[in-house]
């Protein structure tokens, strides 16, 4: 079955620590992967993609096939990171798979 | 204004009543999808379509549905046979999920209370 699992509901880090949001996943196949963000009061938005190997606000995420993860990572958290993090799965080209989503809170 | 527009952003309704929400996109946008986002499980997909007069089911189609008549529109139509309509609704499109792309263009969302 394709699934995505995020098993963080909550995390939260202080300004400047570094933050891991964990993402597995179930697909047999070549996965597509990718990570949204839903700030307070905003859209969900797209905020970056394993294809492309892009730091997108100082975030990273890199595809570890033989785990199935897809963690996304930053450094040093800032106050403005705070948000839903939501980590999506394209089994094909017609559709997104979503997790459930990690609140990140940084507090100062 | 070029994005996603989805009406009304609340809406309450009494049991027993069908209630349709409205989606509608200025992007040229081919695909078009309906989430339902409830705390803790996430973006759940209802239905989709990539193309004008065709949809697919997605994971939770059951008690809703939908239409494509064109390109512009894809109004969600929650029914009476929905057992748990109480819910944060979200419209999506995207110019097509080929390789490498993946981005999908959401609105506002609504939210709907059944009383």
């Amino acid at each position: 079955a394709q699934r995505v699992t995020q098993p963080e509901k909550l995390l939260s880090v202080f300004k400047g620590a570094p933050v891991e949001l964990k993402c597995n996943y179930s697909y047999s196949g070549s996965p597509e992967l990718f990570w949204y963000v839903q700030y307070s009061r905003q859209r969900l938005q797209l905020l970056l993609r394993h294809i492309s190997r892009e730091s997108i606000k100082g975030f990273t995420a890199d595809l570890n096939k033989g785990e199935t993860s897809f963690h996304l990572k930053k450094p040093f958290a800032q106050e403005e990171d705070s948000a839903m993090y939501y980590c999506a799965l394209s089994p094909d080209t017609d559709k997104l798979i979503f997790g459930t989503g990690t609140r990140l809170q940084v507090f100062p | 204004d070029g994005g996603i527009t989805q009406s009304p952003k609340y809406l309450f309704r009494k049991e027993g009543q069908n209630v349709t929400l409205s989606c509608e996109q200025n992007l040229n946008h081919d695909a078009m999808y309906w989430y339902r986002q409830d705390p803790g499980q996430g973006l759940r997909l209802i239905y989709y379509s990539q193309i004008v007069n065709d949809f697919q089911k997605g994971d939770i189609a059951e008690g809703y549905s939908v239409s494509r008549e064109k390109k512009e529109s894809f109004p969600l139509t929650v029914t009476s046979a929905q057992k748990n309509p109480t819910a944060f609704y979200l419209c999506a499109s995207s110019s097509g999920l080929a390789r490498g792309s993946g981005e999908l263009f959401f609105g506002e969302g609504s939210r709907l209370t059944v009383l």
